[in-house]
């Protein structure tokens, strides 16, 4: 199975900063990577597929860049809406695996 | 608007059974990739299983294997999950998610499986 490792577990930051969170695949998944943002008692929501495409109605501020093995979700300009548990997922190969999530606190 | 209903959650004593459904709304339901996605309490998500729109293509978990069986009824925009020889580990909300290509572009709100003697 391909392991998903996403780094930092927790990320303090506060309104207006840009943030960082990244994801690094035990084998080479090509583009094969989802990002996905979920709030507490809520369902997960896509942000970005193929690694960088933003999905339809999502914020500018969101990006998504990488290829292989290293992935960078990357949020410029932090909104209060934006705090919340963001999750990769590899879709190159079954088992399609999710990282473990970071969660994104404000400072 | 893509819109998804889970239902069919609820208590259920180790081994016994459980068939979640989800009411599919805003989609061409039939020719796309379908699946349930879990998330234990206060743990991460995991892919359980998911199925093509001919339900010739069908994935599971290994941890599920030959105690769940996914399926489909495309005349009625609904999806399904059969669960038995259910475990306290399978305690979990599942959502039923759209998956295009592998990942989930829509989802729904969830419904929570509890295994529990």
């Amino acid at each position: 199975d391909i392991q998903m490792t996403q780094s930092p577990s927790t990320l303090s930051a506060s309104v207006g900063d840009r943030v960082a969170v990244t994801c690094r695949a035990s084998q080479d998944i090509s583009r094969w990577l989802a990002w996905y943002q979920q709030k507490p008692g809520k369902a997960p929501k896509l942000l970005i597929y193929d690694a960088s495409i933003l999905q339809s109605g999502v914020p500018s501020r969101f990006s998504g860049s990488g290829s292989g093995t290293e992935f960078t979700l990357t949020i410029n300009s932090l909104q209060p809406d934006d705090f919340a548990t963001y999750y990769c997922q590899q879709y190159n190969s079954y088992p399609y695996t999710f990282g473990q999530g970071t969660k994104l606190e404000i400072k | 608007q893509v819109h998804l209903v889970e239902s069919g959650g609820g208590l259920v004593k180790p081994g016994g059974s459980l068939r979640l459904s989800c009411g599919a709304s805003g989609i061409a339901f039939g020719d796309k990739y379908m699946g349930w996605i879990r998330q234990a309490p206060g743990k991460g998500l995991e892919w359980v299983s998911f199925i093509d729109g001919t339900q010739t293509i069908i994935y599971y978990t290994d941890s599920v294997k030959g105690r769940f069986t996914i399926s489909r009824d495309n005349a009625k925009n609904s999806l399904f999950l059969q669960m038995s020889n259910l475990r306290i580990e399978d305690t979990a909300i599942y959502y039923c998610a759209r998956a295009p290509r592998g990942f989930g572009d829509s989802w729904g709100l969830g419904t929570l499986v509890t295994v529990s003697s």
